[in-house]
């Protein structure tokens, strides 16, 4: 099966500090999503992509927050200046088309101290 | 957006019991996914389906679009079945973001 891998799986980070959460998003797909899940709590969406622009965003993606595909391949969500309500699961999720399944990466559990 | 309920919220089985989770969601759909959730915080494909029945093993899926709900069956159930159920939904008209429900959390005890 096809498969989204995301870079690192587990991330320490100290308030304040910049992180960037990676992902390999399956080849031929198009379309790319952040989603965060703080431990116990519901999947939240961040942001989506597609044609290398954001398509939404949610409230809680700030000027914190920003994505990217430097080079055509990799997915980034970068934040700025981590806080400790960051803390949370990081998942991507992509898909071929707007009616496809979407696959997800197994997460980056990010922790600020 | 969505609503999208899941019930119940939590259930304990013993070992070897059969179970229905249900999803409802409040609007048109073009893509609905069960998700499930392991120790580790993994989200894990169970089933892409927006419409129709599919089956995988022991567990099984059916969604009713019509009526704006979907069941996953889990029979005879194992230790290892776990852990929280996610459904989550893509609307008829926007693309750009699944609409998570709050999760069923499963416990089977052996």
């Amino acid at each position: 099966e096809p498969e989204v891998t995301q870079t690192p799986s587990h991330q320490v980070t100290q308030m304040g500090q910049e992180v960037i959460l990676r992902c390999v998003p399956i080849s031929n797909h198009l379309y790319f999503y952040w989603y965060r899940q703080i431990l116990g709590q519901k999947v939240e969406f961040l942001v989506s992509f597609y044609n290398n622009e954001i398509s939404e965003k949610s409230e809680i993606f700030d000027d914190q927050f920003s994505v990217e595909r430097p080079d055509g391949s990799n997915f980034t969500l970068k934040i700025r200046s981590t806080k400790l309500e960051d803390s949370a699961m990081y998942f991507c999720a992509t898909k071929w088309s707007g009616d496809t399944e979407a696959f997800f990466g197994q997460g980056t559990r990010l922790t600020v101290v | 957006g969505i609503q999208v309920e899941q019930s119940p919220p939590d259930l304990i089985l013993q070992e070897g019991a059969n179970s229905t989770l249900r999803c409802n969601f409040s609007d048109s759909v073009n893509n609905l996914q069960w998700f499930h959730q392991n120790p580790w915080g993994q989200l894990i494909n169970l089933f892409y389906i927006p419409s129709g029945t599919k089956q995988n093993g022991r567990l099984s899926a059916t969604t009713v679009a019509t009526e704006r709900y979907s069941l996953l069956y889990i029979s005879s159930s194992q230790t290892t079945d776990s852990g929280v159920y996610f459904c989550a939904v893509i609307g008829l008209y926007n693309f750009n973001k699944f609409y998570f429900g709050s999760g069923t959390k499963l416990n089977v005890k052996p």
